[in-house]
């Protein structure tokens, strides 16, 4: 059983839409990462909340926009995507900021 | 730089033989290192880490690494690989909160 939550599986949206993805873990992890993962390559780390607050942004477009509003949730705002930004986006958590333990199954995204 | 190179892009062996997949790391100093596996359309699972002390570092699903220090390595082995093994497997290093994914290595199982 997937420990990290994450919705919806799946997401096809136009480069004009908006929409989030969300992200859910119940361990008591004060840590929640997302990272993006292209076909065939290591995951790519986007951001990371520690406590709530964000720790790391790597230097990823505004178009991406994280919120943390509890220690338990984490979503990725999306606005004016591009093609290029297909892609599978995992959520991953941890007791502490160093290393991602647990990962969810990801929500495939298609930008059309 | 620092970097993670898992040398082996795919790796086949035959279901019940022995595997040996490999990471080397390049760093100033020695890194907290990972392995984790990916099996299609799923996340990753992490198998087992290491931060110091015992070089031969037990995981789930029953694998293990042997960290060397002199060679920069750290090694995953299984001593008899099952179908459901076939999958992606990621080497990572995380030195000062700044952590580094190899590019993976696909494995193959033979029936």
């Amino acid at each position: 059983d997937t420990e990290v939550t994450q919705t919806p599986k799946h997401l096809v949206m136009g480069m004009t839409n908006k929409k989030s993805l969300k992200c859910e873990q119940h361990m008591g992890h004060r840590a929640m990462y997302w990272y993006k993962q292209k076909a065939k390559k290591p995951p790519e780390l986007m951001f990371v909340y520690s406590y709530e607050k964000l720790s790391i942004n790597e230097s990823v477009p505004s178009r991406f926009s994280p919120e943390c509003p509890n220690s338990s949730l984490l979503n990725l705002h999306l606005h004016a995507l591009q093609p290029e930004d297909s892609a599978l986006y995992l959520c991953a958590s941890s007791q502490a900021g160093v290393q991602p333990q647990h990962f969810g199954d990801g929500t495939r995204l298609s930008i059309l | 730089a620092q970097s993670v190179t898992q040398p082996d892009i795919h790796i086949t062996v035959s279901e019940g033989a022995s595997l040996e997949l490999r990471c080397n790391y390049s760093y100033g100093a020695t890194p907290y290192l990972f392995w984790y596996v990916q099996s299609p359309g799923q996340g990753l699972q992490l198998l087992l880490k290491y931060f110091s002390g015992d070089t031969l570092v037990q995981g789930i699903k029953g694998f293990e690494a042997e960290f060397k220090r002199s060679q920069s390595s750290f090694n995953l082995r299984k001593p008899s690989v099952h179908w459901s093994d076939a999958a992606e497997y990621f080497c990572a290093a995380n030195n000062a909160g700044k952590s580094t994914f190899g590019d993976g290595t696909t494995l193959t199982v033979k029936p």
